[in-house]
């Protein structure tokens, strides 16, 4: 069975620029997260999807940052404009139930 | 307000040793813990879980302890490998309704030398 699947893994921007992060989650697995985990820190959660529907966004920064689920499947994370604190590792993780599984992660680096 | 605290933030041990990892949490509602490993560069990886109604759950060379008075959990590796080098994370979360957001610790940076 496929894992979790991110794209880009590494991506270099300037400060200002748009960035855009996709998520296609295990087969089957209704809920979707997105997670931010900068360097020595464990992930902090920035939603979660049930379906189609955002039912925790509540650590979203939502003035630069966007998210959607088209379909109730694959995801997409924005960052509208990057800033230097938003370098960190962007993970996306799915669920059936409890346990959530992650994908590899997309390392953002803001210049 | 960090709701859960792991520690050590580090740790060496010796191939065969047996590292113990551990998590003091706050919330009393928080009714599932899980334990994941990370490799650099990777995703992590969901390790071994437990809920409150046990006080120790062992899959393979790993085990969870689990005090629910003392509000506490651990993660023990019997015969570390180097191969179990990693970052370990503790988390927590509510479950049943919508709560399943998971809380995770800082992590512990574990080197098992040969």
């Amino acid at each position: 069975e496929a894992g979790v699947v991110q794209s880009p893994r590494y991506k270099i921007i300037e400060k200002k620029q748009p960035v855009a992060f996709w998520c296609n989650p295990i087969s089957g697995h209704n809920t979707l997260y997105w997670y931010r985990q900068n360097l020595g820190q464990g992930p902090e959660l920035l939603i979660r999807y049930e379906n189609e529907e955002a039912v925790d966004d509540s650590q979203l920064p939502k003035d630069r940052f966007s998210a959607e689920r088209l379909k109730g499947v694959d995801s997409t994370l924005k960052i509208q404009p990057a800033e230097l604190g938003d370098s960190a590792v962007y993970l996306c993780a799915s669920s059936l139930v409890l346990e959530q599984y992650f994908g590899p992660g997309t390392r953002l680096t803001v210049t | 307000q960090q709701q859960v605290k792991q520690s050590p933030q580090s740790l060496i041990v010796q191939k065969g040793g047996i590292p113990i990892i551990n998590c003091a949490y706050e919330n009393t509602a928080f009714d599932y813990f899980p334990w994941y490993q990370q490799f650099p560069g990777k995703g992590p990886a969901l390790l071994i879980a437990i809920r409150p109604d046990v006080s120790e759950k062992k899959e393979g060379r790993f085990t969870i302890s689990f005090n629910k008075s003392a509000k506490q959990f651990s993660l023990h590796i019997m015969d570390s490998q180097p191969g179990d080098s990693a970052t370990y994370f503790c988390a927590a979360s509510k479950s049943g309704g919508s709560n399943y957001k998971l809380t995770f610790g800082k992590g512990t940076l574990l080197t098992v030398n040969p």
